[in-house]
């Protein structure tokens, strides 16, 4: 029962190099999340996702693409790091029901 | 735009005592969530609150929505060491979208 995994967990970049994340989940969940979250700060909202085929923007959009082609999979991509990117992203999915909110470990991303 | 703020930002407790942390947000909820994060750790599930004067209780923790006041408190009831770490709520709407919107969290250390 692996439940939201994220991969990489670390990676690091030189400016203007391209990556895409990952985060897969097994449990069949409708909806699903990117935040970034920076030293003693909240989560933002990056893009989220409520169901296959769709995404939608959330607070913090700029310079990052997502897509959602498979229902278990969500992808957060980077076309162009820049060091403000430099963050831990956390990946989130949930079903449409009772609706608890399951988090993956998250992805330490370092942009020099 | 829904907006959700955390009341205070930082609690410095002495052990045995009882304190509470507020959550105010902006729209209609369908749903609110209390997480707990440790330093460098993910986010832990504590509450998931779905309708008015909903009151959920683990431990010392007790945690209530007020859907008419768009308000909720987690309350901490003898605090002890073990507690220390940092609490967030978050809000999802219907309304503003199914966005799931964190608030920025208290950051909560308790003393002996």
């Amino acid at each position: 029962n692996a439940g939201v995994t994220q991969t990489p967990k670390f990676r690091v970049l030189k400016t203007g190099q391209s990556m895409t994340l990952l985060c897969a989940q097994d449990m069949n969940h409708e909806y699903m999340y990117w935040y970034r979250q920076d030293p003693g700060m909240g989560l933002r909202l990056i893009h989220y996702s409520v169901g296959e085929g769709t995404t939608a923007k959330g607070e913090v959009p700029d310079g990052y693409n997502v897509s959602r082609l498979k229902k278990q999979n969500f992808l957060l991509g980077l076309e162009s790091a820049a060091p403000s990117q430099t963050s831990v992203y956390f990946c989130a999915s949930r079903d449409r029901g009772l609706g608890e909110l399951f988090f993956g470990e998250g992805s330490r991303l370092t942009v020099l | 735009e829904l907006k959700v703020e955390q009341n205070p930002l930082f609690l410095s407790m002495q052990e045995g005592k009882n304190y509470t942390i507020y959550c105010n947000y902006s729209t209609t909820s369908d749903r609110l969530y209390w997480y707990r994060q440790d330093p460098g750790k993910s986010l832990e599930s504590l509450f998931v609150l779905l309708s008015n004067g909903a009151v959920k209780q683990e431990g010392r923790l007790m945690a209530s929505l007020d859907t008419k006041a768009r308000l909720s408190t987690l309350h901490i009831t003898a605090a002890v060491h073990d507690l220390s770490a940092t609490y967030f709520c978050a809000v999802v709407s219907k309304a503003a979208g199914n966005k799931l919107t964190f608030g920025g969290g208290t950051r909560v250390l308790v003393k002996p």
